[in-house]
C-alpha cells in the first residue's frame, strides 16, 4: 500500500541554520504531495504542495520539489527561526481518493 | 480566516464508555474527515464523509465508530464502548472539493482522548 518515510527526530537547530527534512513516498500513480506543520497547541497546517512531478511548492521560506525518479518530497529552508519550531508532517494522496497518507513527522526545535 | 474547531480539547474516559467528539468544520465545506494519531506513532486516516454518507474509510474504522452530521454545523465522531487503545489525539478536517489535485483539507487542533 502507500506510504511516507520521514527522517528521523528529533531536529535541533541553531537561528539561521539551513533546514532539510527528509521524505520519500511508496504509491502508484502520480500522488500529490504535502507538508503540513503543527505548531504546539494547534492544528495541521498546510505549509505546501506540490500536484504533479517536478513541480516546487513554497511557502514562508519553505520550498519542496517533487521529484518522481527518487520519489521524494524533502523539505528545505535556508534560514530557520526560532518561530518555525514546530512538527512537521510529509504526506501524499492519490488523486482519486480523499485520504491522506502522513509520515512520521520530524519535531524541528530552532535555538536562539 | 476560517478554521476547524473542536471540543474538547482534552477527554478522559472509561474503558466501555461512549465519547463524542464534535467538530465544526469550515462554513462552506461539504467534505469532512477523522484522522488519529496515536502517541509515537503516525497520523491515521479513519474516514471521510461526505451528503450525509461515509464515502471512505479505513480498516481502523470498525463497527464501535460512527460518524454524523447531526445539523447544519457540527461533524462528530462516536466510540460506542472505548477501549484502551483508543487512546490518541482525534483530528477533524474539512475541505471544499473531495479529491483532485486541487482538493485541501483543513484540519483542526484536535481532541486528545484518555481511555483508563
Amino acid at each position: 500500500g502507500d506510504s511516507v518515510t520521514q527522517m528521523e527526530g528529533p531536529v535541533t537547530l541553531s537561528e539561521e541554520a539551513f533546514l532539510t527534512i527528509n521524505c520519500t513516498y511508496t504509491a502508484t500513480g502520480y500522488p500529490s504531495l504535502f507538508w503540513y506543520v503543527q505548531y504546539p497547541g494547534e492544528g495541521l497546517q498546510l505549509l505546501l504542495k506540490a500536484t504533479k512531478a517536478d513541480d516546487k511548492g513554497s511557502n514562508k521560506g519553505f520550498e519542496a520539489t517533487y521529484r518522481k525518479e527518487t520519489t521524494s518530497f524533502h523539505l528545505e529552508k535556508g534560514s530557520v527561526q526560532v518561530s518555525d519550531s514546530a512538527v512537521y508532517f510529509c504526506a501524499l494522496r492519490k488523486t482519486s481518493g480523499s485520504r491522506l497518507t502522513f509520515g512520521e513527522g520530524t519535531q524541528l526545535t530552532v535555538n536562539p | 480566516e476560517p478554521e476547524v474547531t473542536q471540543t474538547p480539547s482534552h477527554q478522559v474516559t472509561q474503558m466501555g464508555q461512549e465519547v463524542i467528539l464534535r467538530c465544526v468544520p469550515i462554513s462552506n465545506h461539504l467534505y469532512f474527515y477523522w484522522y488519529r494519531q496515536i502517541l509515537g506513532q503516525k497520523v491515521e486516516f479513519l474516514v471521510s464523509f461526505y451528503n450525509n454518507e461515509i464515502s471512505e474509510k479505513s480498516e481502523i474504522f470498525d463497527d464501535q465508530f460512527s460518524v454524523e452530521r447531526p445539523d447544519g454545523s457540527n461533524f462528530t465522531l462516536k466510540i460506542r464502548s472505548t477501549k484502551l487503545e483508543d487512546s490518541a489525539m482525534y483530528f477533524c478536517a474539512s475541505s471544499d472539493r473531495g479529491s483532485g489535485r486541487q482538493e485541501t483539507q483543513y484540519f483542526g487542533p484536535g481532541t486528545r482522548l484518555l481511555v483508563l
